[in-house]
């Protein structure tokens, strides 16, 4: 019943190259979300979009961006991956008002 | 400055017993709260939440209480069960907006549940 998947669900790259996460869900929802996880850390919002051309800064943009051209795709793009971008990336979607957030399986970037 | 606070890193407790979670939070813009469970390899999934204007949520096992001038929250599970073992994470949106500038988390709770 995944209303939400994310691609791929590993990935190993080398420092400095670019690398770019997909984010796609069926559930039509207007709000979407990039979170990566850290030991130590919680989970930390990278960017958000609550339509579609419509994205914005997060508490840990820095390094990263984002495009939603399509209501159901949202892509994360590390422009030059570095060491300290190796994380676990979580998508989450939302329909708006006071339900929670639903998370994706997640994408764990090994940047070498 | 961490606007979520889960101070406990780990907690463990006894098959049957209660589980209390707890959370504190500094923003007073916070309007609504969540706890997320997450088991490893998996995305986080919506346990339980509670607006400000609550000071008590149930559902089942789980009960969320908000004491909102202390800023503070806490998640109790009775009875625990071996299947509660996972981490919690507490969450918080802010009102304005409508919320949709995300959820602010805390660094999470590693519940463990021993036979």
């Amino acid at each position: 019943d995944a209303g939400i998947t994310q691609s791929p669900r590993h990935k190993v790259t080398e420092t400095g190259t670019p690398v770019t996460l997909r984010c796609h869900q069926t559930e039509n929802h207007r709000y979407m979300y990039w979170y990566r996880q850290d030991p130590g850390h919680g989970l930390r919002l990278i960017h958000y979009s609550y339509g579609v051309k419509d994205t914005d800064k997060g508490e840990v943009s820095d390094g990263y961006s984002v495009s939603r051209s399509k209501t159901e795709d949202f892509l994360l793009t590390l422009e030059s991956a570095t060491s300290s971008q190796t994380s676990v990336y979580f998508c989450a979607i939302a329909g708006g008002g006071n339900y929670g957030y639903t998370f994706g399986s997640g994408t764990r970037l090994t940047v070498v | 400055d961490q606007q979520v606070k889960q101070n406990s890193p780990s907690l463990s407790v006894q098959e049957g017993r209660i589980s209390i979670l707890n959370c504190d939070y500094t923003n007073s813009m916070f309007d609504y709260f969540l706890w997320y469970k997450k088991y490893p390899a998996e995305g986080p999934t919506f346990l339980i939440s509670i607006s400000s204007i609550k000071d008590k949520n149930e559902d089942g096992r789980f009960t969320v209480f908000l004491n909102k001038s202390a800023k503070h929250l806490s998640l109790h599970i009775v009875p625990s069960q071996p299947g509660d073992s996972a981490v919690y994470f507490c969450a918080a949106r802010r009102g304005s907006g409508g919320g949709a500038d995300g959820l602010t988390f805390g660094k999470g709770t590693h519940l463990i549940i021993q036979p």
